[in-house]
């Protein structure tokens, strides 16, 4: 199973651009770059997924260099309400059950001051 | 979408009692998973189910915890009996598809309020 380390916590203020990479140095060539949020009392909420390159939603983008041992989410323009914890998961994609393959590491706490 | 749903959102116990959890997937997906969270060992995965079916239960602490999942909406997490290092989040989850079916990517999971489990 592919590790992730990320970063326990990191600071930003608002309205600047936050990064938080992941590293995940033994993927395999079948996984999935999977990034969750989750809000004090609340469960993981998905933000993005990619495999390779580069990807873009209305929330985040995940940059994904040519070998893939790590990952950067990008959060634009940060705002209080993205004080959270940014899960990264790297899962594998093939196989019928594959999902007990999807592990949660610590994540990294994200806090956003005025 | 209601989207998950479960029951209790609280649970305050004493040691050696049952405590049963209740979760409601969102209707249609074929994947269910039940998570406990804690400080010290994170978010880890217990059991996940398929179409109603176990498929892998490896994360399931001990033989005091056990799953069912009668039917498609509708799957419960018992604990018999509950120690105060059971003392946690409990979360429950529901994906549409997995693996081959995702197009070979892991699906989205869609998960709970969660159930703050005390034993004391």
């Amino acid at each position: 199973l592919a590790k992730t380390t990320q970063p326990i916590s990191m600071d930003s203020y608002e309205g600047q651009e936050v990064n938080i990479t992941c590293s995940h140095n033994n993927i395999a060539t079948n996984d999935y770059i999977t990034w969750y949020q989750q809000f004090p009392s609340q469960g993981p909420r998905f933000i993005i997924q990619g495999y390779k390159t580069k990807v873009t939603n209305e929330v985040a983008s995940l940059f994904i260099p040519a070998d893939r041992k790590s990952s950067t989410l990008s959060l634009p323009r940060v705002s209080l309400s993205d004080t959270a914890v940014y899960y990264c998961l790297v899962a594998q994609g093939k196989g019928y059950s594959s999902a007990s393959k999807i592990i949660f590491g610590s994540g990294t706490r994200l806090s956003i001051r005025p | 979408d209601a989207g998950v749903i479960q029951s209790p959102r609280h649970e305050v116990t004493e040691m050696g009692q049952e405590v049963t959890l209740r979760c409601k997937p969102i209707s249609g997906h074929d994947y269910l998973f039940w998570y406990r969270q804690t400080m010290m060992r994170g978010l880890e995965l217990l059991i996940y189910f398929n179409n109603n079916v176990p498929i892998d239960d490896s994360g399931m602490p001990e033989d005091r915890f056990s799953a069912k999942m009668p039917n498609a909406s509708f799957s419960t997490l018992k604990i018999q009996p509950s120690e105060p290092r059971d003392s946690a989040v409990y979360f429950c989850a529901s994906s549409l598809r997995q693996g081959l079916l995702a197009g070979g990517r892991p699906d989205t999971q869609y998960f709970g309020p969660g159930t703050r489990l005390t034993v004391l």
